[in-house]
């Protein structure tokens, strides 16, 4: 049982490059997050979805997309990288909104 | 809207010692979950207690456990025996049923040997 699957773990990115942050779950969890973390801060909820085909925004969505046509996945679009997206941006699942699952986390610097 | 708050951005306590970590929150909802979560420096989440607002009960697991004082909206973390591999910042969280998962600022423990 993978859990929560997020990849890649680490990537270097030039300003003004876009990217795709995957993540995907195989617990049938119909409940999926993303979060960024900042250093010496909380998690900040960037976007989530309560199932396949409905997405809704977090406290700070501002540069990002994600898309949910799955159960099983769920990316995380960066366009136009920005240095105040450098972070490190956490997936998470859980079943009707019961204790989250997180990944292992993907290290961006956006320079 | 969700908040959650901790006051307390540092907290040591000596091997073998307890220590209690503070949050308080603000929800409208009467039903709700609460979360402790410990990242050691690998960043890893892991997760270290539960608890349903409805069960008036403090979850304990091993040497973890909560006081949980609904009226206070008051969530706080007891750790006994501490241990050295409990050093590690720890987040408290709140769960409006059906919602979003709202952190907060999280405490730093650092266990003295």
């Amino acid at each position: 049982n993978a859990g929560v699957t997020q990849t890649p773990k680490f990537r270097i990115l030039k300003i003004g490059q876009s990217m795709t942050l995957q993540c995907t779950q195989d617990m049938n969890h119909n409940y999926m997050y993303w979060y960024r973390q900042d250093p010496g801060m909380g998690l900040k909820l960037i976007y989530y979805s309560v199932g396949a085909g409905i997405t809704d925004k977090g406290e700070v969505p501002n540069g990002y997309n994600v898309s949910r046509s799955t159960t099983e996945d769920f990316p995380l679009r960066l366009e136009l990288a920005a240095p105040s997206q450098t972070s490190v941006y956490f997936c998470a699942s859980s079943y009707q909104g019961n204790t989250i699952y997180f990944g292992e986390g993907s290290w961006l610097t956006v320079v | 809207a969700q908040t959650v708050t901790q006051s307390q951005p540092e907290m040591s306590v000596q091997e073998a010692e307890t220590v209690t970590l503070s949050c308080t929150y603000d929800t409208s909802e009467s039903d709700y979950y609460l979360f402790w979560y410990k990242q050691p420096p690998s960043r890893q989440m892991i997760l270290v207690i539960r608890q349903e607002a409805y069960k008036q009960q403090n979850a304990t697991e091993n040497r973890f456990s909560v006081n949980f004082q609904k009226a206070a909206k008051s969530f706080s973390l007891k750790i006994s025996d501490s241990q050295l591999g409990d050093a590690a910042m720890y987040f408290c969280a709140l769960m409006e049923y059906g919602n979003k998962l709202v952190f907060g600022a999280g405490t730093i423990l650092r266990v003295k040997s």
